[in-house]
């Protein structure tokens, strides 16, 4: 069990608009930064948004993150069959010091 | 271009050990906080530990604690990741990460604990 809390999938249809949810707590997401992370098929990770909303350069602006409170969302829009992926949401966390991830969402592309 | 580049996975008995390196290039390695982060067969990504830019801070998941070691030799631009007293649910895809928001993976090593 993951101390972040993501769906396990999502769908939706091409040219269309998704949100991811992750939930925390006040000792990660409520008191420090979110990053969101894409996992194609068989690849490694990388880094999709930090910092709860900042684009990485190269990373395409039909992705967007935000936070509020103890919840984050990745939103993507304009969806791609490319985008076919997991999406994992990471933050730090006091209590445990250590950084806790979720436990990923995986998007079908309809 | 930013390399990172892991090494040292394989198969190892219960108990055993086995010692992991990620060698670093194309930025100022010395500068950059690092992690080690697995990923099990078909299940997701869990943080395992990090360091700081010049070795003297260090952070591990309760999961390792005590039976895995983060090091680095800034001389050589090289991550180490020391597994002591492996276990079945260590078997995973390891990947090393620059930088405190992961903004760049190695490809990963896969280490299999089996008998």
């Amino acid at each position: 069990q993951s101390v972040l809390t993501q769906p396990p999938s999502v769908s939706e249809a091409p040219r269309q608009r998704v949100t991811i949810s992750c939930s925390g707590s006040s000792s990660n997401i409520g008191n420090n930064a979110v990053n969101w992370y894409q996992q194609l098929p068989g690849k490694a990770p990388k880094l999709l948004i930090y910092y709860d909303d900042l684009l990485p350069s190269g990373v395409s602006d039909r992705f967007s993150g935000s936070k509020s409170g103890t919840s984050a969302s990745l939103a993507i829009s304009g969806l791609q069959s490319e985008d076919e992926a997991d999406y994992y949401c990471a933050a730090w966390d006091d209590s445990l010091n250590g950084q806790v991830f979720g436990g990923g969402t995986k998007l079908t592309v309809l | 271009e930013v390399q990172l580049v892991e090494s040292g996975g394989g198969l190892v008995q219960p108990g055993g050990s086995l010692r992991l390196s990620c060698a670093a290039s194309g930025f100022t390695f010395s500068s950059y906080w690092m992690h080690w982060v697995r990923q099990a067969p078909g299940k997701g990504l869990v943080w395992v530990s990090r360091i700081n830019s010049d070795g003297s801070s260090t952070s591990y998941a309760d999961s390792v604690k005590g039976r895995f070691t983060i090091s680095r030799d800034n001389a050589k631009n090289t991550l180490y990741l020391q597994m002591n007293s492996l276990r079945a649910e260590d078997t995973a895809v390891y990947y090393c990460a620059r930088d405190l928001v992961c903004d760049y993976w190695g490809q990963g090593t896969l280490v299999t604990v089996s008998s």
